[in-house]
């Protein structure tokens, strides 16, 4: 999975509870992204980074933050998780260089809110 | 938003015949990528399209753009049972080529 390991792989949680998602990646890329994938939505953008500390919304942002210290790490956190919520979340990266603009996708994580 | 959409979301072949999906999108683009899920799995890069091209080639992949149409089509060539996947078209956002969304993919049954 090109260097991406997403943790944990699989949670369960109770409404209300912050979760949060972490994606690790060993290839020393720009760009990292969080998509969230529901059937009949494909994937939606809930947040990506273009390096340390820059960080900027997608389609579906709310009830979502995120943080990259570090170039490997982008987390991802639900402040208050619902059930709305309830998906699988895949942490993707990209060398962000145009001529190379391909993601490359981690395993996913399933979010289960009860 | 730019999501795109897929048609068919659901397309039953048998081996050997091709597969054909498309895709639309809403706004201009730098390019547009189709991908491929195994279930469960991660998506994998397939192909990636210019806007300023109108077909590119890779093995039995096909895919064609057309820009005034805002439109995309796949098309697979003598399916195999291990085509058997999800298969989603992303665009970038235009004037963010390193922002992207995708569709809501087409699920491809291949029987054998």
């Amino acid at each position: 999975d090109a260097g991406i390991t997403q943790s944990p792989r699989h949670k369960v949680t109770e409404t209300g509870t912050p979760v949060t998602l972490r994606c690790h990646q060993t290839e020393n890329h720009r760009y990292m992204y969080w998509y969230r994938q529901d059937p009949g939505h494909g994937l939606r953008l809930i947040h990506y980074s273009y390096g340390v500390k820059d960080t900027d919304k997608g389609e579906v942002s709310d009830g979502y933050s995120v943080s990259r210290s570090k170039t490997e790490d982008f987390l991802l956190t639900l402040e208050s998780a619902t059930s709305s919520q309830t998906s699988v979340y895949f942490c993707a990266i990209s060398t962000g260089q145009l001529a190379n603009e391909k993601l490359f996708f981690g395993s996913g994580t399933q979010l289960s809110v009860l | 938003s730019q999501q795109g959409e897929e048609d068919p979301q659901a397309l039953s072949i048998q081996e050997g015949e091709n597969a054909t999906m498309n895709c639309s999108y809403k706004t201009s683009i730098n390019n547009l990528q189709w991908y491929r899920q195994n279930s469960g799995r991660g998506l994998v890069h397939l192909i990636l399209i210019r806007s300023n091209e109108r077909e590119k080639h890779s093995g039995r992949l096909r895919v064609t753009l057309d820009t005034s149409k805002k439109s995309s089509s796949l098309l697979i060539t003598a399916s195999r049972a291990a085509d058997t996947a999800s298969y989603f078209c992303a665009t970038d956002e235009g004037n963010n080529f390193n922002k992207f969304y995708f569709g809501s993919g087409t699920k491809l049954n291949v029987k054998p």
